[in-house]
């Protein structure tokens, strides 16, 4: 398994603003990848990101309103853009330990209101 | 795509008691299902997983099954404790450059002491 933190653990936001999340596992992985629950939904993908390549982004979601940096093999930011209060959500960042494994771990995730 | 659909959304059982979920997936490329448990504020835990080659797996008191020909799964929780509670989410994922997961809609199981 891996251990996986995030940063915020939660905010508050205003309309229009973007708001940056960080997620830092403790050991090197391939894959990373960005979900979205909203409250009381299942997990829907946002993006895979990938250490040196540009993020693979899942069909309704685009880089312009979802950027997300992966600098290194432990590391990966999601920022969301222009906030609106439709972007209330949890978001988490996963991670796959090692290519082939198939297992994904998950962090706590990130708690946003936007008002 | 893939379509997980997750039955019961809720389910409330006396400690003790047995709990199964069962899902369903679409595509028959699917070829590896993981079980997560899912404690309020805190982000999704892998408890249990099956692959296509295998028909059942069991882990204490937590096992799985898994009908290839029926595309469908389920996860049996025996001995059920107050700390079972939580949602669950079944999920299947497909092979390719990477294993995109696509979750069910979670089940709320509720163990009451």
């Amino acid at each position: 398994s891996a251990v996986i933190s995030q940063k915020p653990s939660r905010d508050i936001c205003q309309r229009g603003t973007s708001l940056t999340i960080q997620c830092q596992v403790d050991s090197q992985v391939t894959m990373m990848f960005w979900y979205r629950q909203q409250p009381g939904q299942s997990l829907t993908l946002i993006a895979t990101a990938n250490q040196g390549s540009e993020a693979t982004y899942e069909s309704g979601f685009v880089i312009d309103k979802f950027p997300i940096s992966r600098p290194n093999l432990t590391f990966s930011t999601l920022t969301v853009s222009n906030m609106s209060p439709e972007d209330s959500s949890i978001y988490l960042c996963s991670v796959e330990t090692w290519t082939g494994s198939d297992e994904q771990f998950f962090g706590p995730g990130t708690r946003l209101t936007v008002l | 795509g893939e379509n997980v659909e997750q039955h019961p959304s809720t389910l409330s059982v006396q400690e003790g008691d047995s709990a199964v979920i069962k899902c369903t997936y679409s595509d028959s490329a699917s070829n590896y299902f993981p079980w997560y448990k899912q404690e309020l504020g805190k982000g999704p835990q892998l408890i249990i997983d099956i692959r296509s080659n295998v028909g059942e797996k069991k882990d204490q008191r937590i096992a799985v099954t898994l009908n290839k020909t029926a595309k469908h799964f389920s996860l049996h929780i025996t001995e059920t404790q107050p700390e079972d509670s939580a949602v669950y989410f079944c999920a299947a994922s497909q092979p390719g450059g990477y294993q995109k997961v696509t979750f069910g809609t979670g089940t709320k199981l509720q163990v009451i002491p």
